[in-house]
């Protein structure tokens, strides 16, 4: 059975200070490992697509990256705008994953204080 | 484009009551699915579809039924409301016909207390 396992849970920085978020993984094949962001009272919303060990993908102030057994979400210089529920999910090309081949971590609750 | 569109986004139930959930994507994709989402618990998956006229159950679909008699629209029913389906219920579609699938474009989300 395929499992997701963010970290960690809640992060506080402060508004230019750099961190990551970690998105463990352990599945029998990955199709794809998936960045979304969710804000207060929405919907998750996509952020990455990453598919195999080694790739990168970047966009303003994040940067995803991806080994065989781990997701990071690099943040630089975050600003208070970047507060949000970062979600992690992977599809699983193989059977150990939900019904529909995804499992969702249960995310990383980030606060950027000014 | 209006993606994915859920209504109603806030709903209240008493204990027993019936009600749908509207989901309706104008993207072409053949996937829909919902979710709930619970503090502490994630993204759980409640049903799903691939296609018009398919539908499969998920993790947690006791006290839901779906049907998918169009591409567009994929509802979801509570037959009978129980205060443990108090939650975020969110639609999500993927993947135009024919193509890879790729990520999820979730609606705004429905949140629903049962009383």
């Amino acid at each position: 059975e395929d499992q997701v396992t963010q970290s960690p849970e809640a992060l506080r920085l402060q508004e230019g200070e750099s961190s990551s978020l970690n998105c463990s993984y352990t599945v029998s094949g990955l199709r794809g490992l998936f960045w979304y962001r969710q804000d207060p009272g929405k919907g998750p919303e996509f952020l990455f697509t990453l598919y195999s060990a080694g790739e990168e993908k970047e966009k303003e102030r994040l940067k995803a990256t991806l080994t065989k057994k781990e997701s990071f979400l690099h943040i630089t210089a975050p600003k208070p705008e970047d507060s949000a529920t970062y979600l992690c999910a992977v599809e699983d090309s193989g059977s150990g994953g939900g019904a529909d081949g995804l499992t969702f971590g249960k995310g990383t609750h980030l606060i950027i204080q000014p | 484009n209006a993606g994915v569109t859920q209504t109603p986004k806030f709903q209240v139930l008493k204990t027993g009551q019936s009600m749908t959930l509207q989901c309706a994507q104008d993207m072409n994709h053949e996937y829909m699915s919902w979710y709930r989402q619970d503090p502490g618990m994630g993204l759980r998956l409640i049903h799903y579809s691939v296609g018009a006229g398919i539908t499969d159950q998920g993790e947690v679909p006791n006290g839901y039924n779906v049907s998918r008699s169009t591409t567009e629209d994929f509802p979801l029913r509570l037959l009978s409301a129980a205060p443990s389906q108090t939650s975020v219920y969110f639609c999500a579609s993927r993947g135009p016909a024919g193509g890879y699938i790729g990520e999820l474009f979730f609606g705004e989300g429905s949140r629903l207390t049962v009383l």
